[in-house]
């Protein structure tokens, strides 16, 4: 079955940079592309950005762009994404997603990391 | 960017309701759109994709419709497990989510 594991949970200072890492598992995983999706406390979903793992393409949201960094490890089948220069609003829980490429939804989430940044 | 915009942000129903939300697309996005349930301390869950799909496993009073740049998402008939958040995205030009409609017990 298709499981997405992330990282644990970070707590971080501002201006520090996090890593979070996602393995997947039950599926191919070049075949899929890989999402991140926060959360801040209370709030809704935001798209940061997404990898094909089969070339390691990357396409960032306009608002974390300079910001954000995704990769990955086909040998371990294991996405990151490192998100810089933190600051007291990217509190939030960072979700890895699963899809199906261009033109598709999300179909598998991670359990979620929970990243806080204090000071 | 296409911006996606929910309605309402917080509905109040009963058990037995019809439920009604609405997503609103800044310009055309076909019909690549999907809905998705989270309830609280977990991932969201897709229900429907490209507007009218239901996702394999998700009750059949879940139903989705578009016209035009106005999608819907309907519960016939709201169960006690629907009370959550509901979230539209489109993925015609990346991704996008809208903020967002609760629905609480009334």
């Amino acid at each position: 079955q298709v499981q997405l594991m992330q990282s644990g949970a970070e707590v971080k200072k501002p201006g520090a940079s996090v890593k979070v890492s996602c393995k997947a598992s039950g599926y191919t995983f070049t075949s899929y592309f890989m999402h991140w999706v926060r959360q801040a406390p209370g709030q809704g979903l935001e798209w940061m950005g997404m990898i094909n793992p089969s070339g390691g393409i990357t396409r960032y949201a306009q608002k974390f762009q300079g910001r954000v960094t995704m990769t990955r490890d086909t040998s371990t089948s294991t996405v990151y994404m490192e998100l810089s220069s933190l600051r007291f609003e990217d509190t939030a829980v960072y979700f890895c997603v699963r899809g199906g490429g261009y033109a598709f939804p999300f179909d598998y989430w991670g359990q979620g990391t929970l990243v806080t940044v204090s000071s | 960017d296409i911006q996606m915009t929910q309605s309402p942000s917080t509905l109040s129903a009963s058990v037995g309701d019809r439920v009604t939300i609405t997503c609103r697309a800044s310009q055309s996005i076909s019909s690549w759109l999907a809905w998705y349930q989270q309830k609280p301390g977990k991932a969201p869950k897709l229900l429907i994709y490209k507007a009218s799909n239901l996702e394999s496993g998700v009750p059949s009073r879940f139903s989705g419709s578009a016209s035009g740049t106005e999608f819907t998402l309907t519960i016939s008939s709201l169960q006690p497990d629907d009370f959550a958040t509901y979230y539209c995205q489109q993925y015609n030009t990346y991704w996008t989510f809208g903020q967002g409609t609760k629905v609480e017990i009334k």
